[in-house]
């Protein structure tokens, strides 16, 4: 069964560093997400992404933040200078055409920001 | 504006024991509803859903029954086992727009041997 993968699994890095977090959806799916947890907390809607244009996004998704669909295939959210609350887990989700009531999450990047 | 709440954990229940988990959403419009299973470390895995009122989402012997009329989304589960000890969350999911998913506070369960 197709699946969305996330690299690189855990992402170590300085404040103030610039991080791209990089997503590989079901390769027929055309909406495409970025969600946020926490740790111990709950999952946050970040941004969804459809026809390479951001269809919308949370209240966290501030200038910190972008969305790419650099080829056919990544999807990708860089944060220009983290902080130390963007720890967090980042997880990629995707959306089938002919089903859109299910989205397909990824296994998730965890990012921590020393 | 849409939202999801659920029982607040930890829930802590020997082998076998019954489980429920409440939860109960706002939503305009008629809704996709979700649970989702997290064990530790991992990612989310969808464990079951429902689209329609009266549907009956199941799953490794989990199931939820979309409830129009009390707007609600309980996860049971008649037998728990060891291995189910995880995070639990329930979401979500509007059949319009951008169809993000918004995601319950998450039930810690514990199941003890």
């Amino acid at each position: 069964e197709p699946e969305v993968t996330q690299t690189p699994s855990h992402q170590v890095t300085q404040m103030g560093q610039e991080v791209i977090l990089r997503c590989v959806p079901i390769s027929n799916h055309l909406y495409f997400y970025w969600y946020r947890q926490i740790l111990g907390q709950k999952v946050e809607f970040l941004v969804s992404f459809y026809n390479n244009e951001i269809s919308e996004k949370s209240e966290i998704f501030d200038d910190q933040f972008s969305v790419e669909r650099p080829d056919g295939s990544n999807f990708t959210l860089k944060i220009r200078s983290t902080k130390l609350e963007d720890s967090a887990m980042y997880f990629c989700a995707s959306i089938s055409p002919r089903s859109t009531d299910t989205q397909y999450f990824g296994p998730g990047t965890r990012l921590t920001v020393l | 504006g849409n939202s999801v709440t659920q029982m607040e954990g930890p829930v802590t229940l020997s082998e076998e024991a019954f489980l429920t988990i409440n939860c109960t959403y706002t939503a305009t419009g008629y809704p996709s509803l979700f649970w989702y299973v997290q064990y530790p470390g991992e990612g989310l895995q969808l464990l079951l859903k429902a689209t329609k009122a009266d549907d009956k989402g199941s799953n490794k012997g989990f199931e939820a029954t979309y409830r129009k009329e009390t707007t609600s989304f309980h996860l049971e589960k008649g037998s728990v086992q060891v291995s189910d000890s995880a995070v639990y969350f329930c979401a979500l999911s509007r059949n319009t727009g951008g169809f993000k998913t918004i995601f319950g506070a998450g039930t810690r369960l514990f199941v003890k041997a």
